[in-house]
């Protein structure tokens, strides 16, 4: 079965440039998720979109940025990284009315140095 | 807000030892209820689900969880351990109106010995 992809799955970047990661969820999935798991801690929500309209926020900086494109994959910008940034990023899909289920991409791992 | 809490940050059993893992949900109503493992470095995977009817659900790699609503409570459990058990387990519960963000428990740690 298809699972959620995403692209990158390590990116590597100085402190101050730009990032873009991408996720592409199941097919016919209409939600995604966007969530950031800094090392040794639990994943936390910043974003998610249904229908490629916001739906909801959590705790993303202003520095980030998330859009759904019409073909229902997701992009999540990143600009001005800190180093603090370092972390595992995770997108999710689900479909909505479903059973709430979110599956889970294999996450891309983002280093600032 | 709805929060949830993993007592155990660490726990380590021996192999073919039974393990239970706690969870207990802050919600006025009975969320939905889940529970992920993740490898290191790895991705969340899905390890069973409660959203209504029998209290006692299984799921997959031997894994099941019984949910109790006296206790606020989806604890994790697993009669016999096997070596590739070894993983973060996280307890995760959204909100029944849907489409809306998982809440994560901190996580618990598991190990185990020979």
């Amino acid at each position: 079965a298809a699972g959620v992809i995403q692209s990158p799955r390590h990116l590597i970047k100085e402190k101050r440039e730009t990032a873009t990661l991408k996720c592409y969820p199941i097919p016919r999935h209409d939600t995604v998720y966007w969530y950031q798991q800094g090392p040794g801690q639990d994943p936390q929500f910043l974003i998610s979109f249904y229908e490629k309209m916001q739906s909801d926020k959590g705790s993303i900086p202003d520095r980030f940025s998330a859009q759904q494109f019409s073909d229902y994959h997701s992009e999540l910008n990143m600009s001005s990284l800190e180093l603090g940034d370092s972390a595992l990023y995770f997108c999710a899909s689900s479909l909505a009315g479903g059973n709430y289920e979110q599956y889970f991409g294999p996450g891309t791992r983002l280093t600032v140095t | 807000a709805q929060s949830v809490t993993q007592p155990d940050i660490h726990i380590t059993v021996s192999e073919g030892a039974s393990l239970e893992l706690r969870c207990n949900y802050s919600y006025g109503a009975t969320p939905y209820l889940f529970w992920y493992v993740q490898s290191p470095g790895q991705g969340l995977q899905l390890l069973l689900k409660y959203f209504s009817g029998d209290t006692l659900v299984q799921g997959i790699k031997g894994f099941e969880a019984e949910f109790k609503r006296s206790q606020s409570s989806f604890n994790l459990r697993k009669p016999s351990v096997h070596w590739s058990d070894a993983a973060e387990y996280f307890c995760a519960v959204v909100l029944l109106s849907g489409n809306t963000p998982l809440v994560f428990g901190k996580g618990t740690r598991l190990s185990v010995i020979a």
